[in-house]
């Protein structure tokens, strides 16, 4: 499975745009991006997942460039709500596992 | 819809004493698994099954096991707890097909002492 990097931790303040980027240089055809998101004392949260180009949904934006060697979650207005930890993980179109990593802390202040 | 259960929610163990968490999901999904989340870390597998009867090590299997006699249920066990073995455990279920997402309990908090 292709390791990813991606930023520790981010700071923001409420009403920003917040794009958490990852980097996956590793990623093989068959693999997609998916990202989770983690309040803590729960479980992670599908949030978002793509294979190329971009992806929208009500929560988030995935960006994809053309070589698939990073992608960039965008996360549109936050809210002191949108306090978590985000992960990126790359998992294959037959992958019955999902590795994480450390995720990005994502800290949005008033 | 319950989606994924794990009880109990908060378990304190002495070294030595065994235990099992339990897991259970209503959505008929063949794929579960086990991981464990240290303080500050992302989230480690344990094991997991792609279907009842099959079971398999993920990154770190020492000192726990699993069965996988129904689609539903897929039980962790602890044989002789240890510190080390306190954690955050988080039992995951997701469908076969497809780029399908995995849904999670809501946690089991263990203390070993």
């Amino acid at each position: 499975l292709a390791k990813t990097t991606q930023p520790i931790s981010m700071d923001s303040y409420e009403g920003q745009e917040v794009n958490i980027t990852c980097s996956h240089n590793n990623i093989a055809t068959n693999d997609y991006i998916t990202w989770y998101q983690q309040f803590p004392s729960q479980g992670p949260r599908f949030i978002i997942q793509g294979y190329k180009t971009k992806v929208t949904n009500e929560v988030a934006s995935l960006f994809i460039p053309a070589d698939r060697k990073s992608s960039t979650l965008s996360l549109p207005r936050v809210s002191l709500s949108d306090t978590a930890v985000y992960y990126c993980l790359v998992v294959n179109n037959a992958g019955n596992m999902l590795t994480f990593g450390g995720g990005t802390r994502l800290m949005v202040k008033p | 819809n319950a989606g994924v259960t794990q009880t109990p929610k908060f378990q304190v163990l002495k070294t030595g004493q065994s235990m099992t968490l339990q897991c259970a999901q209503d959505m008929n999904h063949e794929y579960m698994s086990w991981y464990r989340q240290d303080p500050g870390m992302g989230l480690r597998l344990i094991h997991y099954s792609v279907g009842a009867g099959i079971t398999d090590q993920g990154e770190v299997p020492n000192g726990y096991n699993v069965s996988r006699s129904t689609t539903e249920d897929f039980p962790l066990r602890l044989l002789s707890a240890a510190p080390s073995q306190t954690s955050v455990y988080f039992c995951a279920s997701r469908q076969r097909e497809g780029r399908t997402e995995a849904f999670f309990g809501q946690g089991t908090r263990l203390t070993v002492v």
